[in-house]
């Protein structure tokens, strides 16, 4: 199975300053059609995971654009331009190109 | 488009328990379906999913062959039957859409414990 590891595990941010978070994956994620189905999901204390980011760089509707995917091949990454008070949670990345999905072990963000 | 989980519950070891999961606002056989469960304090976990169509199904190798996933597409449902439950099934699981998991319910708790 394909292994997804996030770093940090944990992320202490200060309001306003940028995040960023790392996702490795143990193969490559380029499915025979050309795409990466590579995600990234948010989940606040207490709610459900929620879908910021598909195929490794196409923002979700109603995402702020402060938050941005990029990557390729088995390394992407998820950034935050100015983190704000409402982007404390954990962080997932997840692989749908190879079965089964899978995600990562998720990274904590929290403000400094 | 919403997902509403149900059927979750405090069961004893070995024992059986069906979820499940009442979609809306979208072309439901027009969709793979999945469940994915988090166990308390810990992170995501894929379960099961299952094609528009029902032909294609998969497992976790973690509740393979104890689980089975199945949908009605003319109840706009998804299922997921619990066998053999065990301790380390205790989780909340959720109902998610499509294959890129665009959207999830609010979860059912199951706790196994005698």
């Amino acid at each position: 199975d394909v292994v997804l590891t996030q770093s940090p595990l944990s992320l202490p941010v200060t309001l306003g300053q940028p995040a960023s978070i790392s996702c490795r994956s143990s193969q490559s994620l380029v499915y025979t059609d050309g795409n990466i189905y590579l995600n990234w999901f948010q989940q606040r204390p207490g709610q459900s995971p929620r879908r910021l980011i598909y195929k490794v760089s196409n923002r979700d509707s109603g995402v702020p654009d402060r938050f941005s995917g990029s990557g390729s091949g088995t390394d992407f990454t998820l950034k935050i331009n100015r983190v704000e008070a409402e982007d404390v949670g954990i962080y997932y990345c997840m692989q749908g190109t190879h079965r089964p999905p899978g995600f990562g072990q998720g990274t904590r963000l929290e403000i400094k | 488009v919403q997902l509403v989980e149900s059927g979750g519950g405090l069961v004893q070891p070995g024992t059986s328990l069906r979820l499940s999961c009442a979609a809306s606002g979208f072309t439901f056989d027009d969709y793979a379906m999945h469940w994915v469960r988090q166990a308390p304090g810990k992170g995501l976990e894929w379960v099961s999913g299952i094609s528009w169509n029902s032909i294609h199904t998969g497992y976790g190798d973690s509740v393979k062959g104890r689980f089975t996933i199945s949908r009605d597409n003319a109840k706009n449902s998804l299922y997921l039957q619990m066998n053999s439950l065990r301790a380390d099934d205790t989780a909340l699981y959720y109902c998610v859409k499509d294959q890129d998991m665009d959207v999830w319910g609010k979860g059912t708790t199951v706790t196994v414990s005698s």
